[in-house]
């Protein structure tokens, strides 16, 4: 299977604290994003960084990627009660018009 | 923004039963999706329509259908539903194939239960 794997499963924090959580794939990719999604309901697009980038942020978001080791991680900093999700990442392949979706990680943050 | 509305959000169906699910688009993407999700599997692919009257396989296409007659509608088809069927099933739309990296706009989900 292609499927990405994210660790941890689930993650529970104390809200102000920094939540990170990881991706990993397994063939070379043109870009990796990362989606949210509110308990029971669809995806929402968080950030999308290109192979050739090694970082990107947004507001409390910071993305980074490693090609070399497959893997990516997504940090949320400051968190809040409201980041409470799950988190999943999305790979695109050369030659495919398929997404591949990670397993995802259950965030809690406790207030 | 873009608006992905799926028919109804919550579905309760009998084993043998035809099954349409519908998701509409108000941003006249060309490509469309429909994604199963189980916990523990994440999301995985069953069709996808790049255009108009065209659709691929995905990855679990087997037990279903698709139908894309215009461009704002992807239709999900469960021929005769099963239990193995039950799940959430989410849509999925995005501008167009030939640019990397757009992204996928989804709709809220169909919690399909089937007894």
């Amino acid at each position: 299977s292609q499927q990405g794997e994210e660790d941890p499963q689930a993650l529970s924090i104390q809200e102000g604290e920094n939540a990170t959580m990881n991706c990993s794939y397994k063939t070379s990719i043109n870009n990796l994003q990362w989606y949210r999604q509110n308990s029971g309901r669809g995806l929402v697009h968080l950030i999308l960084i290109r192979s050739n980038e090694r970082e990107k942020h947004s507001g409390r978001l910071r993305v980074t990627l490693d090609t070399s080791k497959k893997s990516s991680s997504l940090l949320i900093t400051a968190s809040r009660a409201a980041d409470t999700a799950s988190y999943f990442c999305a790979t695109d392949y050369p030659g495919t018009y398929k997404y591949i979706f990670g397993t995802g990680t259950r965030l809690k943050v406790l207030a | 923004d873009v608006k992905v509305t799926q028919s109804s959000r919550y579905l309760v169906k009998r084993t043998g039963e035809k099954v349409f699910l519908e998701c509409v688009q108000d941003m006249d993407h060309e490509n469309m999706f429909w994604y199963r999700q189980d916990p523990g599997l994440g999301l995985r692919l069953i069709y996808f329509s790049y255009d108009v009257k065209m659709k691929e396989k995905g990855d679990i296409p087997e037990g279903y259908s698709v139908s894309r007659e215009k461009k704002e509608r992807f239709s999900l088809i469960l021929e005769s539903a099963s239990t193995n069927q039950t799940s959430m099933y989410l849509c999925a739309s995005r501008r167009f194939r030939g640019r990397v990296g757009e992204k996928l706009f989804f709709g809220s989900g169909t919690q399909l239960s089937v007894l």
